[in-house]
């Protein structure tokens, strides 16, 4: 079956540690995004992609980094950077070039710092 | 003014009863429209999507999109406990961009 998935499903991070989300499609979607998931919070931005080895900032991308070396992976940082990263992390993907813009979600990644 | 405005609720109905869900925008620019379901801990699925003004009928749901008032509705009829879950609404105006989320409104139906 053909998915997004996001891995791990809980993270703990010490302070001042960097760690790394792990997204992983098999939709052969062009465009992923990271977002982040905060409670009263709403979906917010952190990056997103729509082609390989091209990214953009999204509204909150300070404290965070990503590559997009394959088609298929969509890796996000959470550097020590970032001040406040315990959060719900979800990863998504789409075809724009399709027409169609809805996202196909992953179940997300808990993290926590410690 | 944030771009889009959604009631956080929480909403609590009983069994059967009719709910409706809204939100509001301030970006003209938007064209098409979404509705995602997401439970507790679990990515957000992908509900209804509309495009441009006009409803859109799918079994219990439909969706509403008024874009000279700039406000969109998910009506929900004959609900169901299992439809207990956060409803957020998204909307993005031309490709290039990503869609904006409104931050979610909690239902709760008992039974």
């Amino acid at each position: 079956d053909g998915g997004i998935t996001q891995s791990p499903k809980y993270l703990f991070r010490k302070e001042g540690q960097n760690v790394t989300l792990s997204c992983e499609q098999n939709l052969n979607h062009d465009a992923m995004y990271w977002y982040r998931q905060d409670p009263g919070q709403g979906l917010r931005l952190i990056y997103y992609s729509q082609i390989v080895n091209d990214f953009q900032k999204g509204d909150i991308a300070e404290g965070y980094s990503v590559s997009r070396e394959k088609k298929e992976s969509f890796p996000l940082t959470v550097t020590s950077a970032q001040k406040n990263p315990t959060a719900f992390y979800l990863c998504a993907s789409s075809d724009p070039g399709t027409g169609i813009y809805g996202y196909t979600f992953g179940s997300g990644t808990r993290l926590t710092v410690v | 003014q944030k771009e889009v405005e959604q009631d956080p609720g929480p909403l609590s109905v009983p069994e059967g009863a009719i709910v409706s869900l809204n939100c509001t925008y301030s970006n003209s620019a938007f064209q098409y429209f979404m509705w995602y379901r997401q439970y507790s801990r679990k990515g957000p699925e992908l509900l209804m999507y509309t495009y441009s003004s006009g409803n859109k009928e799918d079994g219990r749901f439909t969706a509403q999109v008024d874009k000279s008032s700039k406000y969109i509705s998910l009506f929900i009829r004959d609900s169901q406990p299992s439809d207990s879950a956060t409803y957020l609404c998204a909307m993005i105006g031309q490709a290039g961009t990503a869609l904006i989320f409104g931050k979610g409104t909690t239902l709760s139906v008992s039974s």
